[in-house]
């Protein structure tokens, strides 16, 4: 059974930089892709970006400038950076697995995500 | 604004079937499978439709998608209580070169 466990602070003052760090267990971790999603409170889900295990990275337009995704085979770990957060960065933040041969959509596990609030 | 288009909200009463739709373009939907995902308050997405209408493992049969040109849909069929919950579709959109969720709908058991 897959299972990710994910940990990083969950208060930040603006114009931080919020990290996050997701850990695998179980499965295969080499033959996925690994994805961050985002869903501000009471509102929808939002994709952050993707990486698979060589470290080929993909971002959302939208976040671009500010977020980087980055991996460590050696412990099975992946990990988020956002710059400059602002308020409307606030959000649960979810680390997940994607797909097999490229970023379609599916997740088909997810963490339990952290609640990561942007306030002075 | 979402580039994929799901109503806010759906209702019905139980053992009703209920239509969820999901609009999107050539560049999303149009050209590429579609993912639906269910939520329930303060907890992770599940995965209940892949590749426009397979369900894994586990997910009843009550639950089954659909897709036609650049619309989807999700159908739930005797509806219960604990269907209650958000859904949302996903698809991969070629122009923005990233996954796009819909808005979600937020499905009321009356």
């Amino acid at each position: 059974q897959v299972q990710l466990q994910q940990w990083g602070a969950g208060l930040l003052k603006p114009s931080e930089t919020l990290s996050l760090t997701c850990a695998v267990y179980g499965g295969s971790f080499s033959g996925y892709f690994w994805t961050w999603i985002r869903q501000p409170p009471g509102k929808g889900l939002e994709w952050i970006g993707e990486i698979n295990y060589s470290g080929s990275t993909y971002y959302s337009p939208s976040l671009k400038s500010r977020v980087s995704i980055s991996i460590d085979t050696s412990k099975n770990q992946f990990s988020l950076k956002l710059t400059s957060v602002t308020a409307a960065d606030t959000a649960v933040y979810y680390c997940a697995r994607g797909g097999m041969t490229g970023i379609t959509g599916r997740i088909d596990y997810w963490g339990l995500g952290t609640l990561v609030t942007v306030s002075s | 604004q979402s580039v994929v288009t799901q109503p806010p909200s759906a209702s019905a009463t139980p053992g009703q079937r209920v239509t969820i739709s999901c609009s999107g373009s050539s560049s999303n939907i149009g050209n590429n499978y579609v993912y639906w995902y269910q939520q329930f308050l303060g907890t992770a997405p599940k995965l209940l439709i892949h590749r426009n209408d397979q369900r894994p493992s586990g997910v009843p049969d009550r639950f089954s998608g659909s897709k036609s040109g650049t619309s989807a849909s999700l159908a739930i069929s005797g509806l219960r209580s604990e269907d209650e919950a958000d859904y949302y579709c996903v698809a991969w959109d070629d122009s923005l070169s990233a996954v796009v969720f819909g808005g979600g709908t937020k499905l009321t058991v009356l």
